[in-house]
């Protein structure tokens, strides 16, 4: 039973760039959350959506920050214009259903020239 | 907001002792806690959780306390093993129905053969 799968591992983007980070979450799970973490940090919440519905996005920055879980295919993390201080792992959580264990990925990990 | 703090950054403990790790959270309403181990380059990986309305649970070598009179948390591994290594994060969900976490800043655990 395959985990949470991130891609890419890496991602290396040039500031005023577009990163874009993709999660497919374990099978059955219709649930995603994103985090991200600083170096020596705990994760901090950025956004949660089902299918097609975006549930709770208060932690994520208002410009530049855009996530989507469609009907078909991975959720996506979208950052426009990428800035250094978005240089950060990111990570992708899935759950079944709310009220579960949050199970996560490994993170892509964005580094910022 | 919730805040969550632990106790200690790091700690050391010999190879076949236990392990005590603890958490201290602010927000009275806050009624699921997960545990979470992360190696280094890997993401969060779910060891145990505990909800309000009990105040222990046990895993295999691990047991969670809750005490939520003073809103603390812990997780006793028992006869730790090289394996073991790694940073421990509490994380906690401010009230029911609310699925974003907040993590602590994690205590970085070392086993000493």
């Amino acid at each position: 039973n395959a985990g949470v799968m991130q891609n890419p591992r890496h991602l290396v983007r040039r500031r005023g760039q577009e990163a874009r980070l993709r999660c497919s979450p374990m099978k059955g799970h219709s649930h995603v959350y994103w985090y991200r973490q600083l170096p020596e940090e705990g994760l901090k919440f950025m956004v949660y959506l089902q299918k097609e519905n975006i549930i709770d996005e208060s932690g994520m920055p208002k410009e530049r920050f855009s996530a989507e879980f469609p009907k078909e295919g991975p959720s996506i993390l979208r950052i426009q214009q990428v800035v250094r201080g978005d240089s950060a792992a990111y990570f992708c959580a899935s759950s079944p259903f709310g009220d579960q264990p949050q199970h996560f990925g490994d993170g892509t990990r964005l580094s910022i020239l | 907001g919730e805040s969550v703090g632990l106790h200690l950054p790091t700690l050391s403990v010999q190879e076949g002792d236990n392990s005590i790790i603890n958490c201290a959270y602010s927000n009275s309403a806050s009624d699921y806690f997960i545990w979470y181990k992360q190696e280094s380059g890997k993401g969060p990986q779910f060891i145990i959780d505990i909800r309000s309305n009990m105040d222990k649970r046990q895993g295999q070598r691990v047991t969670v306390l809750l005490n939520k009179t003073v809103k603390h948390l812990s997780l006793q591994i028992a006869a730790t093993q090289p394996g073991d290594s790694a940073v421990y994060f509490c994380a906690v969900r401010p009230n029911f129905g609310n699925e974003k976490l907040t993590f602590g800043t994690g205590t970085r655990l070392t086993i000493i053969p």
